[in-house]
């Protein structure tokens, strides 16, 4: 099993449609998790942390689920600037999700 | 107040010589971690730095190796380069185990 897994996708959505996405985690010590972001050959960039009792910042919620090692995001209201690869980050290890690729379509 | 910044942006060399690539990390941070990200992929953990010392290690050979300075700037060296070392390389800072924040990469082509 892989230290870090997402949904491999793509996902291709319309707009204004909510989409959510999973990674499970293989190391049950591990204590902190974020969600990045990472345009076309441009670097990751920080999307949101990952709290215990679940994070919300504008139209994206994170949740964590320690007893089946799993991460989530979803996005409500689905925009065409929210496509990108999403990508967890389990920082204990600094692994990172292979990723899952997002299209928001008009 | 400066980003992580990571030098040089592209870099093409020959299979079997050796490459240096740089990484500053932002200000405040004393943890600089490296990564390998192939087109398509997500980027594969190589090694992590802290108080000079190498902490993590990721699935990647003796020829990748690293060094970090007393002002925690970091150094990525990889010997005897294969075809397959082309990618990206990216490097984080981070207080420990704290949110990451990346370079712009580094654009290797090994020919």
């Amino acid at each position: 099993r892989k230290e870090v897994e997402q949904d491999p996708g793509p996902f291709n959505v319309p707009e204004g449609a909510t989409v959510a996405f999973n990674c499970t985690y293989s190391n049950s010590a591990s204590q902190s998790f974020f969600w990045y972001r990472q345009d076309c050959r441009k670097e990751p960039k920080l999307l949101m942390s990952v709290y215990s009792s679940g994070n919300e910042d504008g139209r994206f919620t994170a949740q964590l689920n320690r007893a089946s090692q799993y991460i989530s995001l979803l996005i409500r209201d689905s925009k065409l600037s929210d496509s990108a690869t999403y990508l967890c980050v389990v920082n204990n290890d600094m692994r990172f999700g292979a990723g899952t690729r997002l299209t928001v379509k008009p | 107040d400066a980003g992580v910044t990571q030098s040089p942006t592209h870099l093409i060399k020959t299979r079997g010589q050796q490459v240096t690539l740089r990484c500053s990390p932002k200000s405040g941070h004393d943890t600089v971690s490296w990564y390998q990200q192939a087109l398509g992929q997500g980027p594969q953990f190589i090694f992590q730095y802290y108080e000079e010392e190498e902490r993590q290690r990721g699935n990647f050979p003796d020829r990748f190796s690293g060094h970090q300075f007393p002002n925690y700037s970091s150094e990525l060296n990889v010997n005897a380069l294969l075809l397959g070392d082309s990618a990206l390389y990216l490097c984080a800072s981070s207080l420990f185990r704290g949110e990451a924040f990346f370079g712009q990469g580094t654009r290797l082509t090994v020919v």
